[in-house]
């Protein structure tokens, strides 16, 4: 069954410092998320993305944070100044279409120290 | 008034006991409901999808939805110790692409 799979699945980073998580969705899906989960909390969403645009983003997602979907396959999240605030399991989710469920590969565990 | 409530648990049952896990959510806008399990340090594995008030049926795993109540539930039946893990329920209004989750039941089923 074709999955999301995700790298790395652990990043270990200075606080101050860039990262980028790198996802691969599902290859005939047309919608990408990237949701985070804080240890203990909830699952929350970060950002949707279609048709190489941003198409729905909630007030985590500030100017720290970008996504791209720099070729066929890959789509990537960065966040370009880490806090340690920003600790947390990332997980990319794609879907077929809106009314359509998402499928979530396992994660990149960010730890900013 | 949270958009989606369910109990955090944990709910511990023997093997072999039917298991119900239960989200309310607050927006009649929510039209679709999806169960997801997560088991630690993974990331969410759908279990569940359904669109209309009733209930869908998968194996072991019967999900219900009461639009009118606002009320979802999933029912495990056999329940068997690899059903350990937490519950997910997730809504979405199907025009927005905001997936919305509970918090997440953790359940535990022994021997």
């Amino acid at each position: 069954e074709p999955e999301v799979t995700q790298t790395p699945s652990h990043q270990v980073t200075q606080m101050g410092q860039e990262v980028i998580l790198r996802c691969v969705p599902i290859s005939n899906h047309l919608y990408f998320y990237w949701y985070r989960q804080i240890l203990g909390q909830k699952v929350e969403f970060l950002v949707s993305f279609y048709n190489n645009e941003i198409s729905e983003k909630s007030e985590i997602f500030d100017d720290q944070f970008s996504v791209e979907r720099p070729d066929g396959s890959n789509f990537t999240l960065k966040i370009r100044s880490t806090k340690l605030e920003d600790s947390a399991m990332y997980f990319c989710a794609s879907s077929g279409g809106l009314d359509s469920p998402l499928h979530f590969g396992n994660g990149t565990r960010l730890t900013v120290t | 008034q949270k958009e989606v409530e369910q109990d955090p648990g944990p709910l511990s049952v023997p093997e072999g006991a039917i298991v119900s896990l239960n989200c309310t959510y607050s927006n009649s806008a929510f039209q679709y409901f999806m169960w997801y399990r997560q088991y630690s340090r993974k990331g969410p594995e759908l279990l569940m999808y359904t669109y209309s008030s009733g209930n869908k049926e998968d194996g072991r795993f019967t999900a219900q939805v009461d639009k009118s109540s606002k009320y979802i539930s999933l029912f495990i039946r056999d329940s068997q110790p690899s059903d350990s893990a937490t519950y997910l329920c997730a809504v979405y209004t199907g025009t927005a692409s905001k997936l919305t989750f509970g918090t997440g039941t953790r359940l535990q089923v022994t021997l």
